[in-house]
């Protein structure tokens, strides 16, 4: 079984799109988290939840809205794509009461807008 | 400010030999934990060590140990015995309470293995 599941793993889309990508953590951490990585490497923070409410939003445009239904969903919606969206997006999840633990990442869902 | 400093943005080592990647951090939280990650060519973060800043030993998990010096702020992934799977970007990162958790990371090291 699959730790934390994101998907899709590809997705192409054109400027303007509006586009979803689902996570799923079935390890019943408290946090989950959004990072986007360039195309440099980079790996930034762009959102974090924990027990479904935000506690941190890095400067990210409001076109990108984090949706929780559940500790163990987290989706990432995206409005308005422009060709600077295009990034690896990475899922991930750790627990932060108790005993913490590393976070657990997703496969990446690589967004190519054209 | 770059909370994570990576200043080797590529390494050589040969099969078999050790490496050892550079991290300095800046935080002003006595709590906080320190990560290395792996992500190899394929595209995935691969977690290796972990040291919390009240450990008082340095953190050690197979082939890899961290160099851990708190005066120095430095957290330095030792690899010993370097293996050609072992070519990939490294990552590390901090966790501090005030920034929810969640992990800051320098640039990346991308480490390749020699024959």
């Amino acid at each position: 079984d699959t730790a934390v599941s994101q998907t899709p793993k590809y997705l192409v889309t054109q400027m303007g799109n509006d586009k979803s990508i689902k996570c799923e953590q079935n390890l019943g951490h408290d946090t989950m988290y959004w990072y986007k990585q360039d195309s440099k490497k980079f790996l930034k923070i762009m959102f974090s939840y924990n027990n479904k409410e935000l506690i941190i939003n890095e400067t990210v445009p409001n076109r990108f809205s984090p949706k929780s239904p559940d500790k163990a969903h987290l989706n990432l919606h995206i409005n308005s794509l422009e060709l600077g969206d295009s990034a690896v997006y990475f899922c991930a999840s750790s627990q932060t009461g108790g005993a913490p633990t590393e976070a657990f990442f997703g496969q990446g869902t690589r967004l190519t807008v054209v | 400010a770059q909370k994570i400093t990576q200043t080797q943005p590529g390494m050589f080592v040969q099969e078999k030999e050790a490496v050892t990647l550079d991290c300095t951090y800046d935080t002003s939280d006595q709590s906080y934990g320190l990560f290395w990650y792996k992500q190899p060519s394929s595209g995935e973060m691969i977690f290796l060590i972990y040291q919390g800043s009240y450990d008082e030993q340095n953190a050690t998990e197979g082939r890899y140990s961290l160099n851990f010096q708190k005066a120095r702020k430095s957290a330095n992934l030792v690899i010993s015995a370097s293996q050609l799977g072992d070519s990939a970007m490294y990552f590390c990162a901090m966790r501090e309470k005030n920034s929810g958790y969640a992990l800051n990371f320098g640039k990346g090291t991308s480490l390749l293995v020699t024959p």
